[in-house]
């Protein structure tokens, strides 16, 4: 079946600017995760939702970050006013809550900001 | 909240080699320790887990062994092939709680010569 997706799958801002980076979760996943991994790092720990709400969202490096999930399935990060060390590849996972902690990551976004 | 280190951070091997990576945990909480392959442009691919209730786990040329005691955990892979070749990342985290977001190593750049 289809996988976790991401969109865009490269975007170039400028400093300064609002960008908005979409998942798609495996169907009838509840819980959804975002991770930010740098060159040559491992992923890190954002934010979570079980459902619609945010049941974690510790990570968020700052106010400048957000993310909905507002039907329990598409979920959107949201930046503002980005800076460039917001660069990185930002990877979103989905998981079958209850059943197993097995996260299945997507793609990713490559975010560059000039 | 946890720490996870990775070592080592390249290593390179001859096709039909066996190859070992090792992973520290500093949570005695922690209970569920997933390995991750990533490969070039793409999100990172659970290759084996292990919960800290079995010491070991093996899946054909794949196996994680489990020390609890120690916090340690490693990654065995044998009779390597040139497909092998990635970075792969251990991760730990909290079964059972309300929150299963996973702590990552900085990577294992896994090079296997044909």
């Amino acid at each position: 079946g289809a996988g976790v997706s991401q969109t865009p799958s490269n975007k170039v801002t400028e400093k300064g600017k609002y960008v908005e980076l979409r998942c798609d979760p495996i169907s009838g996943h509840t819980a959804l995760y975002w991770y930010r991994q740098s060159l040559g790092q491992g992923p890190e720990f954002l934010i979570y939702f079980q459902g619609t709400g945010a049941a974690d969202d510790s990570g968020l490096p700052n106010d400048r970050f957000f993310a909905v999930r507002p039907e329990g399935s598409v979920s959107t990060l949201k930046i503002q006013r980005t800076e460039r060390g917001d660069s990185a590849v930002y990877l979103c996972a989905s998981s079958a809550f209850g059943v197993s902690n097995e996260q299945f990551f997507g793609p990713g976004t490559r975010l560059t900001v000039l | 909240g946890e720490n996870v280190e990775q070592h080592p951070s390249t290593l390179s091997v001859q096709e039909g080699d066996s190859a070992v990576i090792k992973c520290t945990y500093s949570d005695s909480a922690s209970n569920y320790f997933p390995w991750y392959k990533q490969e070039l442009g793409k999100g990172p691919q659970l290759i084996i887990d292990i919960r800290s209730n079995v010491g070991e786990k093996k899946d054909q040329r794949i196996a994680v062994t489990l020390n609890k005691t120690a916090k340690h955990f490693s990654l065995h892979i044998t009779e390597t092939q040139p497909e092998d070749s990635a970075v792969y990342f251990c991760a730990a985290s909290l079964s059972g709680g309300s929150n299963y977001k996973l702590t990552f190593g900085k990577g294992t750049l896994l090079t296997v010569n044909p």
